[in-house]
């Protein structure tokens, strides 16, 4: 069965450093989204892509986070001089069309010290 | 703005029992709503998803509903077991086509 993958599983960085998230949605998926779920707390929406631009972004999608689809495959999430505060799970989901099931990967859990 | 709120926060029952467990959403434009499962420091499952204009949905031991009219949403399930342990969050799908997510039901099943 098709299914969406993230890597790496885990990232540790130092604060003030850039990191980049991967993920591989399934191939004949259009939509690709990012969402975030700091530990304890709601899962929170980040943003929505299509046709290779943003659909929508959140509050939280402010001028440090990037995404891209750089080839046919990957969807990457960038994110510019981390914060302590970006320590997150991070997950990325895949939609066929708009408001159908959203297909969530297993998540990039990321430490930032 | 769209607010989902999921009671109760945790539930414990003996295996064997049928429960439910409870989603509200504060505003009734949504296109759909979906049920997750989460195991601990895990990704998210899907379980079910209503669109808007279903009243309920079937998988297995599983049952959600919708009622948009009163803005909730259950989750049903049958002869609960130990493996359905884990944190259940419901997310309705807004009017800007994010899913706007609850806090989660933390069930644990009792052997």
């Amino acid at each position: 069965e098709p299914e969406v993958t993230q890597t790496p599983s885990h990232q540790v960085t130092q604060m003030g450093q850039e990191v980049i998230l991967r993920c591989v949605p399934i191939s004949n998926h259009l939509y690709f989204y990012w969402y975030r779920q700091i530990l304890g707390q709601k899962v929170e929406f980040l943003v929505s892509f299509y046709n290779n631009e943003i659909s929508e972004k959140s509050e939280i999608f402010d001028d440090q986070f990037s995404v891209e689809r750089p080839d046919g495959s990957n969807f990457t999430l960038k994110i510019r001089s981390t914060k302590l505060e970006d320590s997150a799970m991070y997950f990325c989901a895949s939609e066929y069309s708009r408001t159908n099931e959203q297909f969530f990967g297993p998540g990039t859990r990321l430490t930032v010290l | 703005k769209q607010e989902v709120t999921q009671i109760p926060a945790a539930l414990s029952v003996p295996e064997g029992e049928n429960l439910v467990l409870n989603c509200s959403f504060t505003d009734s434009a949504i296109y759909n709503l979906q049920w997750f499962r989460q195991d601990p420091g895990k990704g998210l499952t899907s379980l079910l998803l209503i669109q808007s204009s279903q009243r309920e949905q079937t998988s297995g031991r599983l049952n959600a509903s919708l009622d948009k009219s009163s803005g909730r949403s259950t989750l049903y399930i049958a002869a609960s077991q130990p493996g359905d342990s884990a944190t259940y969050l419901c997310a309705a799908e807004d009017s800007n086509y994010q899913l706007i997510w609850g806090a989660g039901t933390k069930l644990i099943i009792k052997p």
